[in-house]
């Protein structure tokens, strides 16, 4: 079965850090490039970052460019979402998405808080 | 690229039709040809899922009642016979540029 389980998120101060991860299973996960979505409480998706299959290239929405950092592993399957100095804004589930959008994982909340 | 979705509220009644339009601010096509525009349905609670990817093609699984049409800008989604479980949001989204974008979502309910 094609998947994607997502685990990490909960709940960090402002200004704190929090690392995302998303272990793919059922298809080759070094062929597929993969993105990360977020969804703010009762807002619509914002696309947030990119990666390629080979983990050479990536892009960032511009409400996350130098504070978050995505990655791969792909002798592990496994997609991360480095996320620094982490705002109130930045509150959101956040999901993991195989490059054309057909897999998404089951999202993971997180809440910047004091 | 910016997404415009409309209606962002769609009341429907049960077994009649729904349609929802997309426009994006640029063409769509990409320079393979292929036009990659996604339509995603929302359900309360739930991941997104695509239904239709590349304006009209529909995914594994979808209903043949879902149905995508459009091209370069201009883009429709269309349910045939709204059914109870159709309720949620829908997104289009483009992937033809590098960074995905999303339309604003429209919320599709039953009267």
């Amino acid at each position: 079965e094609v998947q994607l389980l997502q685990s990490g998120g909960g709940l960090v101060q402002p200004g704190g850090s929090l690392r995302l991860s998303c272990a793919a299973s059922g298809f080759t996960f070094r062929n597929s490039d993969m993105s990360w979505v977020r969804q703010a409480p009762g807002k619509g998706l914002e696309w947030v970052s990119f990666v390629n299959g080979g983990g050479s290239n990536t892009f960032y929405a511009d409400s996350v460019k130098g504070r978050f950092t995505v990655s791969r592993d792909n002798s592990k399957n496994t997609l991360y979402l480095q996320m620094d100095s982490l705002r109130a804004d930045d509150s959101a589930v956040y999901y993991c998405a195989t490059g054309r959008g057909d897999v998404w994982g089951q999202g993971t909340t997180v809440t910047v808080s004091s | 690229v910016v997404m415009t979705q409309s209606p962002l509220s769609l009341p429907v009644t049960l077994g009649q039709p729904a349609s929802i339009s997309c426009r994006s601010s640029q063409s769509l096509v990409h320079s393979t040809g292929n036009t990659f525009l996604n339509w995603f349905q929302q359900r309360p609670g739930q991941s997104p899922r695509r239904l239709i990817y590349e304006v009209s093609k529909r995914d594994s699984g979808v209903p043949d009642r879902f149905s995508g049409s459009g091209s370069g800008t201009d883009f429709t989604l269309k349910i045939s016979r709204v059914e109870a479980e159709d309720v949620g949001f829908y997104y289009c989204m483009q992937g033809t540029h590098w960074t995905w974008t999303f339309g604003q979502g429209t919320q599709v309910e039953i009267k």
